[in-house]
């Protein structure tokens, strides 16, 4: 089955601790997206990436990391540094920049529910 | 600033009637339009797109675009206890950070389907 899966579907940190959310998707998309959703808030953009090794700040990078080693997968670290990381975390991904973007619709992951104790 | 606004909500409407969900955006040059679905403690699942004015139906669902008033807008018709979940409107802002398909979402409007 084609999709994007996200794992783990719950987390729990600990404060001063990093921890990384996986996001992996066999669409052969070549764009993908990390979002934040808060309760009673829209989406987020945390950081994209267009094209393997490379990647883009989204409105609310600080404290956040990625990578893009791969097109399959796009990893999001939150660090010790985000203040308030406690927050419902969707992976999404788009054909991208080989489509007109007019038609470039994104599609989503499960999302990963990470708390803060 | 670039802006999506929706009504929070809750709209609640009768099984069988049509729900109207209702969306505004403030960048004008914006092209292309989404709905998503999302039910609670669930990602958003995309209903449909439309990047031209006028009307595009889908089933029991139907987009309306008016680009001229900035405004676009999601009737279900016959609605149904299971089309009860909050609907998100995402305009592509092209340009916006200086890449094409990122989308700016607006905080979705939450609609109750009464059996």
């Amino acid at each position: 089955d084609g999709g994007i899966t996200q794992s783990p579907k719950y987390l729990f940190r600990k404060e001063g601790q990093n921890v990384t959310l996986s996001c992996e998707q066999n669409l052969n998309h070549d764009a993908m997206y990390w979002y934040r959703q808060d309760p009673g808030q829209g989406l987020r953009l945390i950081y994209y990436s267009q094209i393997v090794n490379d990647f883009q700040k989204g409105d609310i990078a600080e404290g956040y990391s990625v990578s893009r080693e791969k097109k399959e997968s796009f990893p999001l670290t939150v660090t010790s540094a985000q203040k308030n990381p406690t927050a419902f975390y969707l992976c999404a991904s788009s054909i991208g920049a080989t489509t007109l973007f007019l038609y470039d619709t994104q599609y989503f992951g499960p999302g990963t529910r990470l708390t803060v104790l | 600033q670039k802006e999506v606004e929706q009504n929070s909500g809750p709209l609640s409407v009768p099984e069988g009637a049509i729900a109207s969900l209702n969306c505004t955006y403030s960048d004008r040059g914006s092209q292309s339009f989404f709905w998503y679905r999302q039910y609670s403690g669930k990602s958003p699942e995309l209903i449909m797109f439309i990047y031209s004015n006028g009307d595009k139906e889908d089933g029991r669902f139907t987009a309306q675009l008016n680009k001229a008033s900035q405004y676009v807008s999601l009737l279900i018709r016959d609605s149904q206890p299971s089309d009860s979940a909050t609907y998100l409107c995402a305009v592509n802002g092209k340009g916006y950070g200086g890449s094409q398909g990122n989308l700016i979402f607006g905080k979705g409007t939450k609609l109750s389907v009464k059996p």
